[in-house]
């Protein structure tokens, strides 16, 4: 099956620096790449995506990349701010349709 | 729309005991989805169903039933709850099966005693 590493686990930086968060996948197979920022008590929520025909994605201050050739995609936030302080997911999707997470990286951002 | 709830919040169980985690979505969406978050180990899935009477089992089902007799309503089932059950659960669900956003309940935090 599908196995998903991410880094780093933690991740702490200033607020307005940027901050990056990488995935690696193992199944070829797999197409869609979504990722997921959950608060502290609620439940994940999706905040960006990009499928396997794109190489790049930008919403605002988040973008994501991916690389298929090597397997893996990251997570960029740029001019990180207090609000952006969360635990992120990455997952990805293939042929049986049911996404496999990553472990999760908690970011914090310092005032 | 109240999206994906999930009740109870909290919950203390002792070993042996059994519960049902109960989760229901007004969105109308056909997959629905249980997984259970341990610290450091990301999201695992459960079981998960395609529609209603439709359930199929996910990564780590040992120790829990599901049902789908409703598309607004995914009940996890624990029998004989044990402390390696301790986790916190959430309920997803999605309009699609594929490339396709999954809305998370607020999550329910079990501990087995």
């Amino acid at each position: 099956g599908e196995n998903v590493e991410q880094h780093p686990s933690t991740l702490s930086v200033q607020e307005g620096d940027s901050a990056v968060i990488k995935c690696t996948y193992s199944d070829s197979a797999s197409n869609y790449f979504p990722w997921y920022k959950q608060e502290l008590g609620k439940g994940p929520q999706l905040i960006i995506d990009i499928r396997s025909n794109v190489g790049e994605k930008k919403d605002q201050r988040i973008a994501v990349t991916l690389n298929k050739t090597a397997k893996h995609f990251s997570l960029h936030i740029t001019e990180t701010q207090p609000e952006d302080s969360a635990v992120y997911f990455c997952a990805a999707e293939g042929g049986s349709y049911i996404p496999t997470f990553g472990r999760g990286t908690s970011l914090i951002v310092h005032p | 729309n109240a999206g994906v709830t999930q009740t109870p919040k909290f919950r203390i169980l002792k070993i042996g005991q059994s519960m049902t985690l109960q989760c229901a979505q007004d969105m109308n969406h056909n997959y629905m989805y249980w997984y259970r978050q341990d610290p450091g180990m990301g999201l695992k899935l459960i079981y998960y169903s395609v529609g209603a009477g439709i359930t199929d089992k996910g990564e780590v089902p040992n120790g829990y039933n599901v049902s789908r007799s409703t598309t607004e309503d995914f009940p996890l089932r624990l029998e004989l709850a044990a402390p390696s059950q301790t986790s916190v659960y959430f309920c997803a669900s999605s309009y699609l099966q594929t490339y396709n956003e999954q809305f998370f309940g607020p999550g329910t935090r079990l501990t087995v005693l």
